[in-house]
């Protein structure tokens, strides 16, 4: 089955410093890989997805993932992050059903 | 992108009663449709994929006679909570894929129940 796995409950970083969130993934063949955000009491937004070709992948909001076969991790980052970045992260794989890591709440403090 | 809504967007009701949630893909088609629930501060919980159609598929320990789902229309799913319970309560979320972008959902802005 796929999976993925994100293995940190909280990130908090500075405003203006780089974020990175981290996922892993467990999957059989090609991946599909996904990252979502939440906002309080708000559905998901898309950001970002992998699929095939470049693994550095460029998203909303000025964030962008790498995918890496080799380390089965595709880790989201945001070289400066604003306190408005402060939100629930979710890494996703997509075999026809999504399934979603435990999320990461990320805080940006001003 | 594509847009998903979710009608009611909140909903507070007693227990014993049935609540519908509807989930719309608003400028396009969706032969296929996600429910998840959410509790606070976790992950989504994938309940069933709706099919426009035909039966709802159901993933394992969530009971279908509970939560009814129908796929009326190419634009339009509706989860029905019967008999709520407290246990009941929960941010319920569904998403729908572009037909032919199966990889790409596009989430609504979910429903939050509280049950009595």
């Amino acid at each position: 089955a796929q999976s993925v796995a994100q293995p940190e409950d909280q990130v908090n970083v500075a405003e203006g410093n780089p974020l990175t969130v981290k996922c892993t993934y467990s999957v059989s063949g090609n991946p599909y890989l996904f990252w979502y955000v939440q906002y309080p009491n708000r559905g998901l937004q898309f950001l970002l997805k992998y699929i095939t070709g470049d693994n550095l992948v460029k998203g909303s909001y000025g964030f962008e993932a790498e995918f890496n076969k080799s380390q089965t991790s595709f880790h989201l980052k945001k070289p400066s992050a604003l306190v408005s970045d402060s939100a629930l992260y979710f890494c996703a794989v997509n075999d026809y059903k999504l399934s979603f890591g435990a999320g990461t709440t990320v805080t940006v403090r001003a | 992108g594509a847009v998903v809504s979710q009608h009611p967007s909140w909903v507070i009701c007693k227990s014993g009663t049935s609540v519908k949630i509807e989930c719309r893909s608003l400028d396009f088609q969706a032969t296929t449709m996600f429910w998840y629930r959410q509790f606070p501060k976790q992950s989504l919980m994938l309940m069933a994929t709706s099919n426009e159609g035909s039966k709802a598929t159901y993933e394992q320990g969530v009971e279908k006679d509970k939560f009814l789902i129908n796929h009326a229309s190419l634009t339009l799913s509706t989860l029905t909570v019967t008999s709520a319970h407290p246990e009941d309560s929960s941010f319920y979320i569904c998403s729908a894929p572009e037909v032919g972008l199966i990889e790409t959902q596009y989430f609504g802005p979910g429903t939050r129940l509280l049950v009595l």
